[in-house]
C-alpha cells in the first residue's frame, strides 16, 4: 500500500512564525504536491515537484515556498505565517504520469493566531 | 486554464438507493484524465474511479460508475445501492499531461439509514 504521511495532524502557530510542514511518501513516486483545502473552495494547488530539487508553482504560491532535497520528502514552508493561511494542508504523491491517481496524506490542520 | 464545477454542494440519499453527483469541466485539451475522489470525515482522500478522456466506454468500479459525456464536458458519478460508509465529501478532478490537477469544490454526500 502506498503511504503518504504528514508530520503533524494539528498545528497552532503565531502570526509571523516560520512554519514547516513535512510530507513523506514511501512509494518512490516522482511527483509530489501540496494543496490547501478550504470550505467551499475545494483543493487548490500551492506547489508541486516532479523531481528532486525541481518545483513548479501551482495556483496559489504566494506566501509559500517548498523544498525537495530527497525524492521521498517534500516540505512546505510558510516564511512568515499569517492568519489567512489558517487552513487544511494536504500533501499528495503520484507516479510520473497524468494517467495515475494521486495518493493523499491525512492532512495537517494549521491554525495561525 | 481548466476549471471544474460541482454544482451540488450537498446531496443526500437513502441507504440502498442510487444517487448521482454532477461534475462539469472546461478545457481546450483533447487528452486528459478525470477522477472522482472520496474524503470521509477525518480520513484520507482516496480514489473512487477514473476515466480516460479518449475512451468512450464509461468506467465502472463495483457500485460506482460514471457517465462521461466528452462533448458536453460532463463527468457525473453514480453510486448504486448506497451504503452508510459512502457518506463523505466527493471531489471531481481533472488531470492533464502537465501533471497538475484541478479539483472541484466538492459535494458532501449524506446517507440516511
Amino acid at each position: 500500500d502506498v503511504k503518504v504521511t504528514q508530520s503533524s495532524r494539528y498545528l497552532v502557530k503565531r502570526t509571523g512564525e516560520k512554519v514547516f510542514l513535512e510530507c513523506v511518501q514511501d512509494m518512490d513516486h516522482e511527483n509530489m504536491f501540496w494543496y490547501r483545502q478550504d470550505p467551499g473552495l475545494g483543493l487548490r494547488l500551492i506547489y508541486f515537484s516532479y523531481d528532486v530539487k525541481m518545483k513548479e508553482k501551482g495556483d496559489i504560491p504566494e506566501g509559500y515556498s517548498v523544498s525537495r532535497e530527497k525524492k521521498e520528502r517534500f516540505s512546505l514552508i510558510l516564511e512568515s505565517a499569517s492568519t489567512n493561511q489558517t487552513s487544511m494542508y494536504l500533501c499528495a504523491s503520484s507516479p510520473d504520469s497524468y494517467q495515475e491517481t494521486q495518493y493523499f496524506g491525512p492532512g495537517t490542520r494549521l491554525l495561525v493566531l | 486554464a481548466q476549471t471544474v464545477t460541482q454544482s451540488q454542494p450537498e446531496m443526500s440519499v437513502q441507504e440502498a438507493e442510487t444517487v448521482t453527483l454532477s461534475c462539469t469541466y472546461d478545457t481546450s485539451e483533447s487528452d486528459y484524465y478525470l477522477f472522482w475522489y472520496k474524503q470521509p470525515p477525518s480520513r484520507q482522500m482516496i480514489l473512487v474511479i477514473r476515466q480516460e478522456a479518449y475512451k468512450q466506454q464509461n468506467a465502472t468500479e463495483n457500485r460506482f460508475s460514471v457517465n462521461f459525456q466528452k462533448a458536453a464536458k460532463s463527468f457525473s458519478l453514480k453510486i448504486s445501492d448506497s451504503q452508510l460508509g459512502d457518506a463523505a465529501m466527493y471531489f471531481c478532478a481533472y488531470r492533464s499531461f502537465t501533471r497538475k490537477s484541478t479539483f472541484g469544490d466538492g459535494t458532501t454526500l449524506t446517507v440516511k439509514p
